[in-house]
Formats: C-alpha cells, structure tokens, sequence
C-alpha cells in the first residue's frame, strides 16, 4: 500500500475487554515497530519485529499485550483485560531496514 | 537505562524568529532521527544523522549531531505557522532494535 495502515483508527473498550489493533506495513517491509503513546508524551517502544521474527518485546508492559506477525507482513497487537492506563494511540511503524521510518496514522484506544 | 532528553518542553515564538531544540542522551547513539508531528496526527520522520558532528539542512532547518553522538539539535530559521507541531528526536543505539524517542519539544508560532 502506500503507507502504513492501521485499524481500528478509534476503539473504546470497557475495562477489562479485551482489544486488538492491527497494522498493516508498507509492502515489502522488513522491519515493523509498536509503540505506545500517552497525550502529551513521546513514543515509547513496546516490541520490534524482523519478518516474522519478534527480535525486541522489552517495550511490552505487562503480559497482557501480546504483539504477533505470524507471516512477515500484517501484525496485531493484542491487549487483554484491558484497563484505563492502557488507554493511549497505538503507533505502528514500519521499515525497509534502512533510514526512514513510516509511521501509520495511530489507533486510539480509549478505555472506560 | 537509556534515556534521551530534550529542552526545552514548549517554545512559543513570532512568525519569523528562529527555533532550537535540544536533544540529550544519556549514552552514546549509533544514530539519530528528528520526526515532526502535528497536533492529532503520527511523528513524521524529517532526518537521520549518523556521524560524528554531522551537519544537515533541509531548506530552513538545521541538524547537527554532536561530536560525542550523545546530543543533536534542530534550528529552524524564520519559523512560519507551517512549523507548528512537536518535534521529536530518536536515538538509536546498536545492538538494540529500538528507537528510544526524546520528550519533545511543542512549538508554538504566533502569526
């Protein structure tokens, strides 16, 4: 595609249910990132994949969020049991494994 | 851990006056890349230093990397509205996959 492309782009989960965001990399990308990120703040680093390996989940808060790209492309970030401090946008980025990173447009979750 | 700075947090300026950001690590980088972003929008990669005292420009902005690759800073010559927005610096450090982004800096232009 033409850019990387996140969905849902809004979420409002009741705490507790669980979520799923996805993403979508530039075709052809090898490298993809999660970040996390709260109003106001920069992005922090949540996991990193290489195809379909997850080289980095250091970024992960708790094991509740669970991050997969089972085929070297599209990946989704799950959350369980999500609660009120998860509640931030959900960056994805992706890679050629060079310079330029691209990121997605974000998903919003919002937990009440 | 490591941890990158940046300073100052907001900046207000007239239209036509020059910006600065400062970006801080607390270790060495491999690298470093500025992103800007715009109020509800995603970090927009702008550059990606790499060597010891580099200096870049893009018609009015200004990169530099540090000799030491611990700090860089972005100058934005005679800001106009479309400066608007936060500016983020990332620092990569090999051996790692992540890009360990700074605070930010918020700028603000009054037309």
């Amino acid at each position: 595609g033409a850019g990387v492309s996140q969905s849902p782009r809004y979420k409002v989960a009741k705490r507790g249910q669980d979520v799923a965001l996805r993403c979508d990399p530039i075709s052809g990308h090898v490298s993809l990132f999660w970040y996390q990120q709260a109003l106001g703040q920069g992005p922090e680093f949540l996991t990193y994949f290489q195809n379909e390996a997850q080289l980095d989940k250091s970024g992960l808060p708790s094991d509740r969020f669970f991050a997969e790209r089972p085929e070297g492309s599209v990946s989704t970030l799950k959350i369980q049991r999500t609660q009120q401090e998860d509640s931030a946008v959900y960056l994805c980025a992706s890679s050629m494994g060079g310079n330029t990173i691209y990121f997605g447009e974000g998903s919003w979750l919002t937990v009440v | 851990g490591q941890q990158v700075m940046q300073i100052p947090q907001y900046q207000h300026v007239q239209e036509g006056e020059d910006f600065t950001t400062y970006c801080n690590s607390s270790t060495t980088l491999s690298n470093i890349q500025w992103y800007k972003q715009r109020p509800g929008g995603h970090p927009v990669f702008l550059i990606q230093l790499v060597k010891s005292g580099e200096v870049k420009k893009q018609k009015r902005l200004t990169f530099q990397f540090g000799e030491a690759k611990k700090n860089s800073s972005l100058h934005i010559t005679a800001t106009q509205t479309t400066d608007v927005g936060t500016y983020f610096c990332a620092g990569y450090h090999s051996g790692t996959y992540k890009y360990i982004f700074g605070t930010g800096t918020r700028l603000k232009v009054l037309a």
